[in-house]
């Protein structure tokens, strides 16, 4: 089954508007997330990099100020794309980095959730 | 800094007939190579991993790919392809000390019944 999970999968938002994502680990307790960007037909591009407790670490290009990143918790990530804007419209991913099984760190993706800004 | 190339945008197999999306990959250091195959509007699926051992990596769905150090290269293989297999897939690398994936560009499977 599962072992990250993301909510909302689909979200249709008016321009101006500010839209959260939601990224859990389910069973394990995640020490690093990552959210990642997919336009289509492309590959995944990474957007941040997030430490439980600690701010963000977010890649060049990629503005701070517009997508909002919490990792409030080993098991909650969330992004939220503020003031978003048709340009936003894209397959957001997030993934979560933990022990899970045997002690081994794994890594696991949710199953993404698709923006689309009107 | 690393990098991975999927050298082909598509590749059409005939149901039934053997399959390989080819990989390579450019890192410091030894590698961590992964395959993640992505169905329409869905989030990524792991397939298999090489970190160390064996050069030949099985993993889900009759999946297998071959570590070759000498030619930087991943490749995927599956001895018999399905209709179902139809999806995009990429590979991924992370060196050991890395906190990140880099992603190649996929490759878009057709299989054809």
């Amino acid at each position: 089954g599962a072992v990250v999970s993301q909510h909302p999968s689909w979200v249709i938002c008016k321009s101006g508007t500010s839209v959260k994502i939601e990224c859990r680990s389910l069973d394990f307790q995640a020490t690093t997330m990552f959210w990642y960007r997919q336009f289509p037909k492309q590959s995944l591009m990474l957007m941040a990099t997030s430490n439980e407790g600690s701010k963000a670490t977010y890649e060049q290009g990629v503005e701070k100020d517009k997508f909002l990143i919490n990792h409030a918790s080993l098991t909650l990530s969330t992004l939220t794309v503020t003031s978003a804007h048709p340009e936003d419209s894209s397959f957001y991913i997030c993934s979560a980095r933990g022990t899970r099984l045997a002690g081994v760190e794994t890594q696991y993706f949710g199953p993404g959730t698709r923006l689309l800004v009107l | 800094a690393q990098s991975v190339a999927q050298p082909e945008d598509q590749v059409n197999v005939a149901e039934g007939n053997p399959l390989t999306v080819k990989c390579t990959y450019s890192v410091s250091g030894n590698p961590y190579l992964f395959w993640y195959v992505q169905y329409p509007n869905r989030g990524l699926q792991f397939l298999l991993k090489y970190i160390t051992g064996d050069n030949l990596v099985k993993g889900s769905y009759g999946f297998e790919a071959e570590f070759n150090k000498s030619q930087t290269s991943f490749h995927l293989k599956k001895p018999s392809a399905l209709v179902s297999d139809s999806a995009l897939y990429f590979c991924a690398v992370r060196d050991w000390e890395g906190q990140n994936f880099v992603f190649g560009p996929g490759t878009r499977l057709s299989v054809l019944p």
